[in-house]
């Protein structure tokens, strides 16, 4: 499968703990997005890379959260202090060249903090 | 702030029925709407993406319009089967956004269809 994938698809933790997503987009797309997405709402944007570089962050985004995508390729994001607001899908999407290009996303983690 | 707004919010129809579901987004500063797919405990497929005033695009059973004059495009479902059955969103891409491709969603329309 080439397609968008996530790890691990389920997190259950504690308030406080510290978790960690990971994303594999698709090989040789360079644009990679972040979106969460809680119950009733349609996805919210939280973060943009293109290549290593991360060039747009929600204000949604608090200083808890922080993402990576080292080398371009794979992306991580982590929440440190898990609050229980931070319960949600979070989805992950890839795409190459152009802005207008299909957006691929991934199946998404769902975190539940407790 | 940038508002994204479907109707209906949820859809119940029987197997065959016709249906189409609304997407209002910003009519200034238009670049590009994308509508996806959305089946439970699977990813989000992408069904279209839509640039042009008038556009019109097909995929089997399902169609999408686009008027960015009014901003509105409008998805319908020709037959309904319960593989149908799912939530579509609608995401738009501002002007603003041209450079990043930030997707700003609507709340989705859940569609039940009944055998």
């Amino acid at each position: 499968d080439t397609g968008v994938s996530q790890n691990p698809r389920h997190k259950i933790t504690k308030r406080g703990q510290n978790v960690t997503f990971r994303c594999d987009p698709i090989s040789e797309h360079n644009r990679l997005y972040w979106y969460r997405q809680t119950l009733g709402q349609g996805p919210e944007f939280l973060t943009y890379f293109q290549n290593e570089a991360q060039l747009e962050k929600s204000r949604l985004l608090s200083d808890r959260f922080s993402a990576e995508r080292p080398k371009g390729s794979f992306s991580t994001l982590e929440i440190q202090r898990t609050e229980q607001g931070d319960s949600a899908m979070y989805l992950c999407a890839s795409s190459s060249r152009t802005s207008q290009e299909t957006q691929y996303f991934g199946p998404g983690t769902r975190l539940l903090v407790l | 702030i940038l508002n994204v707004e479907q109707s209906p919010q949820s859809l119940h129809v029987q197997e065959g029925d016709s249906t189409n579901f609304t997407c209002s987004f910003p009519s200034s500063n238009f670049y590009a709407l994308h509508w996806y797919r959305w089946e439970t405990a699977k990813s989000p497929e992408a069904l279209f993406v839509m640039t042009l005033n008038g556009d019109e695009k097909k995929k089997g059973r399902i169609s999408a319009t686009l008027n960015t004059k009014e901003g509105y495009s409008y998805l319908y479902i020709k037959g309904s089967q319960p593989e149908d059955s799912a939530t579509y969103l609608c995401a738009f891409i501002g002007g603003g956004s041209s450079n990043t491709g930030k997707l700003i969603f609507g709340q989705g329309t859940t569609l039940q269809v009944k055998p």
